[in-house]
């Protein structure tokens, strides 16, 4: 059974600095790995999506990358701001029990404080 | 384009009472998923269409969930004899078939609150 973690639960930062999170899948056999922003209350923006055959993806202020044999993936945000404050939740895809479904973890709370 | 939309968003409801929710997924995409989340955790599965067709359904969906996708356009997902647990946000997606597996997009969400 695929299980997703993230690491830390929340962060709290001052405006202007970088930061990383992590995300770390038991089963290496993913099709991809996305990560999303969730505002509070609201549904999820999609940020990035790794295809299982890439190494980054970079989009803005954000980059990620994905090592699919150790099964772990980062979040990096330069030069935080206060619009980045959400929930960023991490999800793999694979052929789990014979379909494609995304399995999420529960996500990291940020806060960039002003 | 306005995206996936969802309504209501939010729903108080008393334990006991059916409560029903739809979804209309962005007009050219033959996917659409059901999600539930709750508080503090991630999203999880709980139904998937393409067209008009139920292709998988969650184990998480018990017998008192019902979705259909009777025209292969829009989505309902009921909730029968409502229980205090069945509290989350109800997150609908939709995708087409072209696109790169779990490239879905989501609507905002619907609220359900159980008293």
């Amino acid at each position: 059974k695929q299980e997703v973690t993230q690491i830390p639960a929340a962060l709290s930062v001052p405006e202007g600095e970088n930061l990383v999170l992590n995300c770390s899948f038991t089963d290496s056999a993913i099709y991809n790995l996305q990560w999303f922003r969730q505002d509070p209350g609201k549904g999820l923006t999609s940020l990035l999506l790794i295809q299982s055959s890439q190494r980054e993806q970079t989009s803005g202020r954000l980059n990620a990358s994905l090592d699919k044999s150790s099964g772990r993936s980062t979040l990096y945000i330069a030069a935080s701001q206060p619009g980045d404050s959400a929930t960023y939740l991490c999800a793999v895809t694979g052929e789990w029990g014979g379909s494609e479904k995304l399995v999420f973890g529960k996500g990291t709370k940020l806060t960039v404080n002003p | 384009d306005t995206g996936v939309s969802q309504d209501p968003r939010h729903k108080i409801t008393k334990r006991g009472q059916n409560v029903t929710f739809r979804c209309d997924p962005i007009s050219e995409h033959n996917r659409l998923y059901w999600y539930r989340q709750t508080l503090g955790q991630g999203p999880e599965f709980l139904t998937y269409f393409q067209n008009e067709a139920q292709l998988e359904k969650s184990r998480l969906l018990s017998d008192r969930f019902s979705a259909e996708r009777p025209k292969g356009s829009f989505s309902t997902l009921e909730i029968q004899r409502t229980e205090q647990g069945d509290s989350a946000m109800y997150l609908c997606a939709s995708s087409s078939t072209g696109a790169f597996v779990g490239e879905l997009f989501f609507g905002e969400g619907s609220r359900l609150t159980v008293l």
